[in-house]
């Protein structure tokens, strides 16, 4: 079992819908992380939380400490939105990162 | 250039054969990591250093070596390439703390045949 999960794997959508990706973890974590990787393979950092909700542009980010859970959402996506979405847990022990599988969002004009 | 930069970017060797994957980055980041990345496994963490000669392993650290000389430079060596050690290789530097947000580099993909 992975110690992060996200869903769903794939996601495509229309341009203008509203995007939620999901992010569940099992370690105690000290900050939570949301990743975009690009088409052609650069990785930036969006997002890092500890508790409650954030927000850049289209982009907003929210974790439930109790629940164990991250959402990513993206308002009016645009085809430049397409891109791997990865969700990375740090653990409050040990220094470790988990990463997710990814989520690989393709909006269509 | 600043930022955080690996070289090669591409590299095909043979099953036995050395290979060392250079970082540089010009933050003077203290935190410097190594991920390979699979299809089906995400990134996964091979060795980290929190500071110049201080290094630790990961999740999937056999096979690989890494030396922290200087601050601005992470190498990771395959002593003895395998075909399983085909990958991406991803180079990231962090400020000191828990959990700070990591840069990454371009990547590495890496063949081994």
């Amino acid at each position: 079992k992975n110690e992060v999960e996200q869903s769903p794997q794939n996601l495509t959508a229309q341009e203008g819908e509203f995007i939620t990706i999901n992010c569940s973890y099992s370690v105690g974590i000290s900050a939570l992380h949301w990743l975009q990787q690009h088409p052609g393979g650069g990785i930036v950092s969006l997002f890092m939380l500890s508790s409650g909700k954030k927000k850049h542009g289209r982009l907003i980010a929210t974790i439930n400490i109790q629940e164990k859970h991250s959402s990513l959402h993206i308002t009016a996506s645009h085809p430049r939105d397409s891109a791997v979405y990865i969700c990375a847990a740090f653990t409050n022990t040990g220094n470790q990162f988990y990463f997710g599988t990814g989520t690989s969002l393709t909006v269509i004009p | 250039d600043a930022g955080i930069t690996q070289s090669p970017r591409y590299k095909i060797t043979e099953t036995g054969r050395q290979v060392t994957l250079m970082c540089h980055q010009t933050w003077s980041h203290s935190y410097m990591f190594w991920y390979r990345q699979d299809l089906g496994h995400g990134l996964r963490l091979i060795y980290y250093s929190a500071a110049a000669d201080i290094t630790d392993k990961g999740e999937v650290p056999d096979g690989y070596v890494v030396s922290r000389s200087k601050t601005e430079n992470f190498p990771l060596t395959l002593e003895s390439a395998t075909r399983s050690q085909t990958s991406v290789y991803f180079c990231a530097s962090s400020e000191p703390g828990g959990g700070q947000t990591q840069y990454f580099g371009p990547g590495t993909r890496l063949l081994v045949l």
